[in-house]
């Protein structure tokens, strides 16, 4: 059964930093492309980053660009997210799928940032 | 960026109608169009991807369909559990862009 399943959100204060976390079961984990959704509270759903299957390849969209930093660890199953000089409206639920599928996505984790 | 252009954003159903939602995309994304179910406090579930192609699992009552730059996803014969909030989303480029979301609801 695939299951991914984040960790590592909370609260923390604007222009704080916080690393969320992704483990992935159920799959060849490193076969796979990952991303990182969020979904800010009572909004639409919205891409943040994408890396590809060896981590030679990251994308994010503009707002995150040089705050974030998605990376993986294929021999631990693993996607991160590096979360660097947080912002209020960063504020979100943040969810790690499959990258181009979208077929599967985890429970998703909290993050509030805030003074 | 590719906009992708959801309508309606909200739309009361009575159980057993057939809805239609649609999502145009000011680009061409060939068909990279996925289409997602959320219901609350939940992830979000693929319903359809390749912009026609019914996922695993989903009743047949779910299907989907493109004229041009158009995407539309059809519900037939709606069920209650059918109640949630659906949308779409381009990943032919970067960066990756959903539409804003239908809600949908019983009448």
């Amino acid at each position: 059964e695939v299951q991914l399943v984040e960790s590592g959100g909370g609260l923390v204060q604007p222009g704080r930093s916080l690393k969320l976390s992704c483990a992935a079961s159920g799959f060849t984990f490193s076969n796979y492309g990952m991303a990182w959704v969020c979904q800010a509270p009572t909004k639409g759903l919205e891409w943040v980053a994408s890396i590809s299957t060896g981590g030679g390849n990251t994308y994010y969209r503009d707002s995150v660009k040089g705050r974030f930093t998605i990376s993986r660890d294929n021999a631990k199953n693993t996607l991160y997210l590096q979360m660097d000089s947080l912002r209020s409206e960063d504020t979100a639920t943040y969810y790690c799928a499959r990258h181009g599928r979208f077929d599967y996505w985890g429970q998703g984790v909290m993050v509030t940032v805030s003074s | 960026d590719i906009q992708m252009t959801q309508s309606p954003s909200s739309l009361p159903a009575s159980l057993g109608d057939r809805v239609t939602i649609t999502c145009r995309a000011s680009q061409d994304i060939g068909n990279y169009l996925r289409w997602f179910q959320q219901k609350p406090g939940k992830s979000p579930r693929l319903m359809i991807y390749g912009a026609t192609n019914l996922a695993a699992g989903v009743p047949s009552r779910f299907s989907g369909s493109r004229s041009g730059s158009d995407y539309s996803l059809t519900i037939n014969s709606l069920e209650s559990e059918d109640m949630a909030i659906y949308y779409c989303l381009q990943h032919n480029e970067y960066p990756l862009t959903f539409g804003s979301g239908t809600k949908l609801e019983i009448k």
